[in-house]
């Protein structure tokens, strides 16, 4: 049974750095089938895709066009799990945050599991 | 980029068939999947590149993509389907979610 077990602060000042860990039970963050994904959510902007991290004979980061030039996802193979880095923060940047796993098999990947979010204010 | 659209809302009485639209260019050229979320809760999985049901995921549950407009489909609805339901797809290598329909069951 795979699980996804988020932490982090909740509240991040503005400019600074947002860190998030999500920690993997059941499967593995080097797995040639699944991919890692960071997934925020606000009223404003819906169900919003940041970026991903997966292994593949080599490790690979996709990003999405709007934060690109501010994230960060890194895979930690020693403890199992995954990390999000979005640098220069703004109000804006304030959602609910997600971990997610997208499966890969040959087709189309899908996120079929999902950790339990951790809401992040940006306020002074 | 991509833009996938859904319609605000949807109201069923309970038993009867909830239908839920998700459009975009050329979709059906794509697979697309649907997400359940109750309030409070993570998104769930409910159909995956278009027709297919995760594990434990109720037979009510189909879906359809074809042209530019992909369907969810929830047949004999009941009470605990309220919720709001999001499409996705993949352009490129960026996931992209629709706005979301919320389910509200009469």
């Amino acid at each position: 049974q795979v699980q996804l077990q988020q932490s982090g602060p909740g509240l991040v000042k503005p400019s600074q750095t947002l860190s998030l860990t999500c920690a993997i039970s059941g499967d593995s963050v080097s797995s040639n089938s699944a991919a890692w994904n960071w997934i925020r959510q606000s009223p404003s902007r819906g169900l919003e895709w940041l970026g991903r991290t997966y292994y593949r004979s080599k490790w690979y980061n996709e990003y999405a066009v709007s934060v690109k030039s501010r994230i960060t996802i890194n895979p930690d193979t020693s403890k199992n799990q995954f990390s999000l880095q979005l640098n220069s923060v703004t109000p804006e940047d304030t959602a609910l945050y997600y971990c997610a796993r997208d499966l890969y098999d040959n087709m189309s990947p899908y996120f079929d599991h999902w950790g339990q979010g951790t809401l992040v204010t940006v306020s002074s | 980029s991509y833009e996938l659209t859904q319609p605000p809302s949807v109201s069923v009485s309970p038993g009867q068939t909830a239908s839920f639209t998700c459009s975009g260019d050329k979709l059906g050229d794509r697979y697309a999947c649907w997400y359940q979320q109750k309030p409070g809760q993570s998104p769930v999985l409910v159909i995956y590149q278009d027709t297919k049901r995760p594990s434990g995921i109720p037979e009510r549950f189909s879906g359809s993509n074809s042209g530019n407009t992909a369907t969810l489909t929830i047949s004999g609805t009941q009470a605990m389907d309220e919720a709001d339901y999001y499409c996705q797809a993949w352009d490129s290598s960026t996931a992209v979610f629709g706005g979301g329909t919320k389910l509200t069951v009469l």
